[in-house]
């Protein structure tokens, strides 16, 4: 998994708790993503990072928070966890962000499953 | 209309067939075009990148990309078992589209 771990790899927790989900990569690339994935949808963006404290929303950003202190931690956070953030939780790096002929090679950790009941 | 879109499947081949994989997407300006392999309960792995018009090959694999037509395949020869998986597309411009997915059975 290029150096990406997350953790936990597994959290069932009730509505309305606060649930934080870390992601940790050893590769030294810039470019972190938290991504959500469901049936039918595929992979969808939350948020990402292009920099220690620099973070942007993505498509489903509702709901989510992001920090990123160190160049190898990206932390989401889900400040009241609903039965609709039910989901696979996968972080990605990358180089670059793929502007111009850069491309966005993106390499994914092991994923979270998370379980709001 | 969804940004990049791909049958679900599933698409089932028998083992040594051509297996053909196709995806489409909205976006004009979309740059960089990408075929990941998920196996159930993994994470997506990349398997192939193209960016110019026309065929990509890398040994089974072939990516084969038609910008006017907004459409990108990927061919993957001799199919194996072990190529049973979903296979993502995924389309770059300024954030990475993924499709939903399409799931591949190869059966010996």
């Amino acid at each position: 998994d290029a150096g990406i771990t997350q953790s936990p790899r597994h959290k069932v927790t009730e509505t309305g708790t606060p649930v934080t989900l870390r992601c940790h990569q050893t590769e030294n690339h810039r470019y972190m993503y938290w991504y959500r994935q469901d049936p039918g949808h595929g992979l969808r963006l939350i948020h990402y990072s292009y920099g220690v404290k620099d973070t942007d929303k993505g498509e489903v950003s509702d709901g989510y928070s992001v920090s990123r202190s160190k160049t190898e931690d990206f932390l989401l956070t889900l400040e009241s966890a609903t039965s609709s953030q039910t989901s696979v939780y996968f972080c990605a790096i990358s180089e670059s962000k793929g502007t111009g002929t850069a491309l966005n090679e993106q390499f994914f950790g092991p994923g979270t499953r998370l379980t709001v009941l | 209309q969804k940004e990049v879109e791909q049958n679900s499947g599933p698409l089932s081949v028998p083992e040594g067939a051509i297996a053909s994989l196709n995806c489409t997407y909205s976006d004009r300006g979309s740059q960089s075009f990408f075929w990941y392999r998920q196996y159930s309960g993994k994470s997506p792995e990349l398997i192939m990148f193209i960016y110019s018009n026309g065929d990509k090959e890398d040994g089974r694999f072939t990516a084969q990309l038609n910008k006017a037509s907004q459409y990108v395949s990927l061919l993957i020869r001799d199919s194996q078992p072990s190529d049973s998986a979903t296979y993502l597309c995924a389309v770059n411009r300024s954030d990475m589209r993924f499709g939903a997915g399409t799931r591949l059975t190869v059966k010996p």
